[in-house]
């Protein structure tokens, strides 16, 4: 199975300043369809995980443009220029290029 | 909107089995891949399984392959997993998500969840 690795596990940051979270994968998760499925999701506390980014770089439905991914291959970012108090939550990141679907560990982002 | 509703969970023996349902609203069900992924207490999100829109193509986590299946219903909008031979391991929320595209497994929208756990 794919294994995903996200960077850094936990992230305190001061709110308008930016942050960014890597994802690592095990394998390309390039298909041979072309595209390549990599997400981000947030849990914020206590709520079902949101998606916030879909097949690298495309910002889901009412999704902030604070929000922003990047990346090809096995190495993925995801950025948030401007943190605010609202972003808090435990960052996800998932491939869906083959199963088993796998997801890192998370990221916690927290505000200073 | 798209809502997902999970009903079924509760505490279990070890051992046990147990049957977890998902009813679906807002959208055209039989169309969408679903997915079952749970959260253990306090840790990450684990995929668990999948099926396409028409109920013909599934896949499982090796975790719970050949425990777990999953099945559709499409004239009720209702995804189901059944659960058997469970494990202390399996303790978690299960969330019910929908896929993003008919042929696309990754969710957009996930339901609120329904706790299951395993303990005698």
């Amino acid at each position: 199975e794919i294994v995903m690795t996200q960077t850094p596990l936990s992230l305190s940051v001061t709110p308008g300043q930016p942050a960014s979270i890597s994802c690592k994968s095990s394998q390309s998760l390039l298909y041979s369809d072309g595209k390549t499925y990599l997400y981000w999701y947030l849990q914020k506390p206590g709520q079902s995980p949101q998606l916030l980014i879909y097949e690298v770089s495309n910002r889901f439905s009412a999704v902030p443009d604070r929000f922003s991914g990047s990346g090809s291959g096995t190495d993925f970012t995801l950025k948030i220029s401007r943190v605010e108090a609202d972003d808090v939550g435990v960052y996800y990141c998932m491939q869906s290029t083959q199963l088993p679907l796998t997801l890192g560990g998370g990221t916690k982002v927290e505000i200073e | 909107e798209v809502q997902l509703l999970e009903s079924g969970g509760g505490l279990v023996q070890p051992g046990g089995s147990l049957r977890l349902s998902c009813a679906a609203s807002g959208f055209t069900f039989s169309t969408y891949t679903m997915s079952w992924v749970r959260q253990a207490p306090g840790k990450g999100l684990e995929w668990v399984s999948r099926i396409r829109g028409s109920g013909s193509d599934k896949g499982y986590a090796d975790s719970v392959k050949g425990r777990f299946s999953i099945s559709r219903d499409n004239s009720k909008n209702t995804l189901y997993l059944q659960m058997d031979s469970l494990r202390a391991e399996d303790t978690a929320v299960y969330y019910c998500a929908k896929g993003i595209h008919a042929l696309v497994t990754a969710p957009d929208y996930w339901g609120r969840g329904t706790l299951v756990t395993v303990s005698s």
